[in-house]
């Protein structure tokens, strides 16, 4: 079954202490991004990924990084997480082409106490 | 922030109404996607126009494009209460990278 996996699903930790929320396809898609949704602000693009090794900074990216050694995986990486990045992340892949449908993950919900 | 806007933010209907949802964007981009997001869950990908398209339809929804206005429409036919849910427009250029309006929260009331 084509999907996008997210781990963890929910997770509470405290100020300061490094976390990683994993993300894989299995699809090949050469497109990955993460997002974070906050109430009234709709989905802000934090990272993406053009490829293997090919990242980029999308609207929010402080606080953040990603790394992209393989095709299928794109962890999101908080150093020192505080409680303003208490959110609900999403990971999404979308393949290159005319179908430039995104497929989502079902969404990690971080809380930075 | 190249997010657009999305009107309006909320829409509360009665079942067999229909609903139509607005989204302007502020720079040129390849396609115009609709995705619907259920309360807290992953996006799932409704519909794609591209920017040489005006309309196109998929079951009970119907989604226009106009360009010269950067602006596009999202009407849902007959609607359900199955329908209840958040609905985004996502800008779609080169890269694969998608930028998301804030969403329009829909209600269907039975």
């Amino acid at each position: 079954e084509a999907q996008v996996t997210q781990n963890p699903r929910y997770l509470i930790t405290v100020t300061g202490k490094k976390l990683t929320v994993t993300c894989s396809q299995n699809m090949n898609h050469e497109y990955m991004s993460w997002y974070r949704q906050d109430p009234g602000l709709g989905l802000r693009q934090i990272y993406y990924s053009m490829n293997v090794e090919v990242t980029d900074k999308g609207d929010v990216p402080e606080g953040y990084k990603v790394s992209r050694k393989e095709k299928r995986n794109f962890p999101l990486i908080l150093e020192s997480p505080s409680p303003n990045q208490t959110s609900l992340y999403f990971c999404a892949s979308i393949p290159r082409g005319p179908r430039t449908e995104a497929f989502f993950g079902q969404g990690t919900r971080l809380t930075v106490v | 922030s190249q997010q657009g806007e999305e009107d309006p933010q909320a829409l509360s209907i009665q079942e067999g109404e229909n609903a139509t949802m607005n989204c302007s964007y502020k720079t040129s981009i390849n396609n115009l996607q609709w995705y619907r997001q259920n309360s807290g869950r992953g996006l799932v990908h409704l519909i794609l126009i591209r920017s040489n398209e005006r309309e196109k339809h998929s079951g009970r929804l119907r989604v226009t494009l106009d360009t010269s206005k950067k602006s596009s429409s999202l009407l849902i036919t007959a609607s359900r209460a199955a329908d209840t849910a958040s609905y985004f427009c996502a800008k779609g250029n080169q890269g694969g990278k998608l930028i998301f309006g804030q969403g329009t929260e829909l209600s269907v009331k039975p």
